[in-house]
């Protein structure tokens, strides 16, 4: 079946750290992988996405590559802000609906 | 463009009761999904539309839940005989014709069941 595995948290960095949340995936076929974020009391966004193996999806200094051999997208960034503290959700999509992993919550502090 | 929007957003029952929720998709988007996401977990998809027909339900969606989407626009879920497991934020999706991959997220709507 289609499932999704995230590191669990709370991750505890400071200001300006690097950040990886690991996240690994299995699939059937040739699915697209996302990350979506949730800011405290606000909606799922997409944060970024990939279609296809060594695809690299990025947004907001976040970067995550589709890696088929590993089956992994794991979430880097090079210097976090306080204003990313949230809740990092990985997801894949198969047959049009999305599946998600449990969520990774990021604490960033000044 | 005004996103998805659902309404309740906050919901408060007694056990027994039936609930209804509404969505209402970005514009033009045909495809429409309805997802369930419990305290500390990822969201579970539920079921799913394009434009008027519902091409997939979860085993997650017992009888007791039906979603509908009559005329291809905003759809509801409704949730008879409410029990304190069904206790979560329920999400609605769409995305559009030309970009199924991207699924935009509506604020959800909070039920709590006492």
């Amino acid at each position: 079946g289609n499932s999704v595995t995230q590191m669990e948290g709370p991750v505890t960095l400071s200001e300006e750290a690097f950040l990886t949340i690991n996240c690994t995936y299995t699939a059937t076929g040739y699915p697209s992988l996302f990350w979506y974020v949730q800011y405290p009391g606000e909606g799922l966004q997409l944060l970024l996405k990939a279609t296809k193996a060594d695809d690299k999806g990025s947004n907001k200094g976040f970067e995550a590559t589709y890696r088929k051999e590993t089956t992994s997208f794991h979430l880097e960034k090079g210097s976090v802000q306080v204003s990313d503290s949230a809740v990092y959700f990985c997801a894949l999509m198969n047959t049009g609906k999305l599946i998600f992993g449990q969520g990774t919550t990021l604490q960033v502090k000044p | 463009d005004t996103g998805v929007s659902q309404d309740p957003r906050h919901k408060i029952t007694k056990r027994g009761q039936n609930v209804t929720f509404r969505c209402d998709p970005i514009s033009e988007h045909n495809r429409l999904y309805w997802y369930r996401q419990t305290l500390g977990q990822g969201p579970e998809f539920l079921t799913y539309f394009q434009n008027e027909a519902q091409l997939e339900k979860s085993r997650l969606l017992s009888d007791r839940f039906s979603a509908e989407r009559p005329k291809g626009s905003f759809s509801t879920l409704e949730i008879q005989r409410t029990e304190q497991g069904d206790s979560a934020m329920y999400l609605c999706a769409s995305s559009a014709r030309d970009s199924i991959v991207t699924q935009y997220f509506g604020p959800g709507t909070r039920l709590t069941v006492l």
